[in-house]
């Protein structure tokens, strides 16, 4: 069985650029989950689908980052235009219900220059 | 005050010994607790999870929760080279929220 996959697994791009981050969770999970971690940080939470629907956003820094995810399978989170802060490693993991394990994909690192 | 707390290190163990994590947590309604091991440039990977208060053994690891203290930590017994890595402790909050520690960089000394 695939694990949480995710694309590209590195990103360089310029401040005010705009980058796509992709994620498919595992088969059959309902639940995603976006964390980024920053530089020398602990593992911050972004936010949670269950299915399509937006569970809890309350992590998303700012109105720069939109995480969508139409027909409730794989998802994307677009940073537009990226600023430097926004360096750091991307995660997402997905489970199968809320309160199941959550496996983590080996995440995005971003690189805003 | 950070929602759940560890100690950075680096904590050095000799080969074979037993190697000590620990975490404090701030929010009561936290329901359940994780130990995931990140080896550098790779993902979180899921050790232990805890539930109840007292110990949780598998294998090597046992998982130690005190909810009164609000106090998890991490026993790796015999421990190996192969367990340096960074071990982040996380808790699930009221809402399913995970929120993690910042980690606790281990080395195994062979």
């Amino acid at each position: 069985e695939a694990g949480v996959t995710q694309f590209p697994s590195h990103s360089v791009i310029e401040k005010g650029q705009t980058v796509t981050l992709r994620c498919d969770p595992i088969s059959g999970h309902d639940n995603l989950y976006w964390y980024r971690r920053v530089m020398g940080k602990e593992i911050k939470f972004l936010l949670h689908f269950v299915k399509e629907s937006k569970q809890d956003e309350s992590g998303m820094p700012n109105n720069r980052f939109l995480a969508e995810r139409t027909g409730g399978t794989y998802s994307t989170l677009k940073v537009q235009p990226a600023e430097l802060e926004d360096s750091g490693v991307y995660f997402c993991a997905s489970s199968q219900d809320e309160a199941s394990i959550q496996y983590f994909g080996a995440g995005t690192r971003l690189s805003v220059l | 005050q950070k929602e759940v707390e560890q100690n950075s290190g680096p904590l050095s163990v000799p080969e074979g010994a037993i190697a000590s994590l620990n975490c404090t947590y701030s929010d009561r309604g936290s329901q359940s607790f994780f130990w995931y091991r990140q080896y550098s440039g790779k993902s979180p990977e899921l050790i232990m999870f805890i539930y109840s208060n007292g110990d949780k053994e598998d294998g090597r690891f046992t998982a130690q929760l005190n909810k009164a203290s609000q106090y998890v930590s991490l026993l790796i017994r015999d421990s190996q080279p192969s367990d340096s890595a960074t071990y982040l402790c996380a808790a699930h909050t009221g809402g399913f929220k995970t929120i993690f520690g910042a980690g606790t960089r281990l080395f195994v000394k062979a």
